[in-house]
């Protein structure tokens, strides 16, 4: 079975501080994506990756950045937490095939981020 | 723009109902789509990709087919039990390597 798993399931910060939101997924696949999610507004692509070093924007990415140094771990880091990045955050990876159609993607089990 | 619409928002049924879940989209150059469930609090969990040269698609209880040129994909449950209770999410690719819109689900209970 494919297995993601994410840093922590519930995080509580402060406005202003550093964080990192770890994901790490057991397949050997070579796409991989975050995402948040929001009631009423579903989710949204943040930042996703297609190779160890290799990343491309989202449709939401300001205000967070990300790391890929590894095949199997991908980074999100808010450099200055606000109130408005509370939210549940997910992880997801896929693998690249040939052709450039969507591949089936894998989610981890979320951190619900609250920013006080 | 791709846009994804998944009517209804919510749904009650008694337990043994068979049921339908739609999902509707804006732009059909698609290849494939896919439907996931989610818990409350949880994260997702892949139930059916469906390519467009399948038209249909199934596991178990569940069966999903693709109808590209209608722009529209539905998840049939049989049998309906109260473990099926949870929101079902589709995700289209949306054009641009690798990207989908989800639709903002339906979220399903099953009365016992």
């Amino acid at each position: 079975d494919v297995k993601v798993t994410q840093s922590s399931r519930y995080l509580v910060k402060r406005t202003g501080e550093k964080v990192f939101l770890e994901c790490v997924q057991d397949m050997d696949h070579e796409n991989m994506f975050w995402y948040r999610q929001d009631p009423g507004l579903g989710l949204r692509l943040i930042y996703f990756s297609y190779d160890v070093k290799m990343k491309e924007k989202g449709d939401i990415p300001e205000g967070y950045s990300v790391s890929r140094e590894k095949k199997e771990r991908f980074s999100l880091i808010l450099e200055s937490a606000s109130t408005n990045q509370t939210s549940m955050y997910l992880c997801a990876s896929s693998y690249r095939l040939m052709s450039s159609s969507y591949n089936e993607q894998f989610f981890g089990p979320g951190t619900r981020l609250t920013v006080l | 723009k791709q846009e994804v619409t998944q009517i209804p928002a919510a749904l009650s049924v008694p337990e043994g109902e068979n049921l339908v879940l739609n999902c509707s989209f804006t732009d059909s150059a698609i290849y494939n789509l896919q439907w996931f469930r989610q818990d409350p609090g949880k994260g997702l969990t892949s139930l059916l990709l469906i390519q467009s040269s399948q038209r249909e698609q199934t596991s178990g209880r569940l069966n999903a087919s693709l109808d590209k040129s209608s722009g529209r994909s539905t998840l049939y449950i049989a049998a309906s039990q109260p473990g099926d209770s949870a929101t079902y999410l589709c995700a289209v690719p949306s054009g641009g390597y690798q990207k989908v819109t989800f639709g903002t689900g339906t979220k399903l209970q099953v009365i016992p």
